[in-house]
């Protein structure tokens, strides 16, 4: 089965704060990728990374950092020096062939407050 | 202006109404999809296409239809809408591009729809 488990439904930290979304992920394919996004409050979705299962390099870009670990099936999002900006709902997605197209599954999301 | 727009952005219909979600894109992607979500379940796929005349079902399809005028655009249809498909719709899309196996999905900013 396929799965994506964002245990941490929500999150409150001061802004400044370091804070880390956890994502885990369950696949039996080996060729996979990991995707993030974020939904701010305004609603839409907007795509923050991409991963394939090949590449287990950390990712930085900015104050946002990525640490992929097939060992353990995680896929983590760390946020450095939170800003309220940051306050948004984080999904974390697993994308798999299904039949000839590359089915997107979905965490539940975590829900991150970042107060000033 | 936005790659990816729907109409309209949110819509309060009655039970039995038939609803049209629209999704329109200009980033020249051949595939388009419609999700929905639900609060704490993240996003469930309910149909996709790979091009006009290529429509799939997703995993939540029963109760809804599509239609691919053309490329750039998607309908979602509710043809008889119940409360239970309160939500927040989105639509969208991606381009499978050559030398990669997968294609990152990039989305519209969501229609919320409430059925009384």
């Amino acid at each position: 089965a396929q799965k994506v488990t964002q245990a941490q439904t929500e999150i409150s930290v001061v802004e400044k704060e370091d804070v880390t979304l956890d994502c885990v992920y369950e696949t039996r394919d080996t060729t996979y990728y990991l995707f993030w996004y974020k939904q701010p409050p305004s609603g839409e979705l907007v795509f923050l990374i991409r991963r394939n299962s090949f590449d287990e390099q950390n990712e930085i870009s900015g104050r946002y950092s990525w640490n992929f670990q097939k060992s353990t099936s995680s896929f983590n999002f760390t946020i450095t020096a939170s800003q309220v900006v940051d306050s948004a709902v984080y999904f974390c997605a697993l994308s798999v062939d299904s039949g000839g197209y590359n089915k997107l599954i979905f965490g539940a999301g975590t829900r991150l407050a970042v107060h000033p | 202006d936005a790659d990816v727009t729907q109409t309209p952005r949110n819509r309060i219909t009655k039970t039995g109404k038939r609803i049209m979600l629209e999704c329109s894109q200009t980033k020249g992607h051949d595939r388009m999809y419609w999700y929905r979500q639900d609060p704490g379940l993240g996003l469930r796929l309910i149909y996709y296409s790979f091009d006009v005349k290529d429509i799939n079902k997703g995993e939540i399809s029963d109760g809804y239809s599509v239609s691919r005028q053309a490329q750039a655009k998607f309908s979602l249809s509710l043809e008889s809408a119940i409360p239970n498909q309160t939500a927040l719709y989105f639509c969208a899309t991606s381009d499978l591009r050559m030398g990669a196996n997968t294609d990152t999905q990039y989305f519209g900013p969501g229609t919320r729809l409430t059925v009384l």
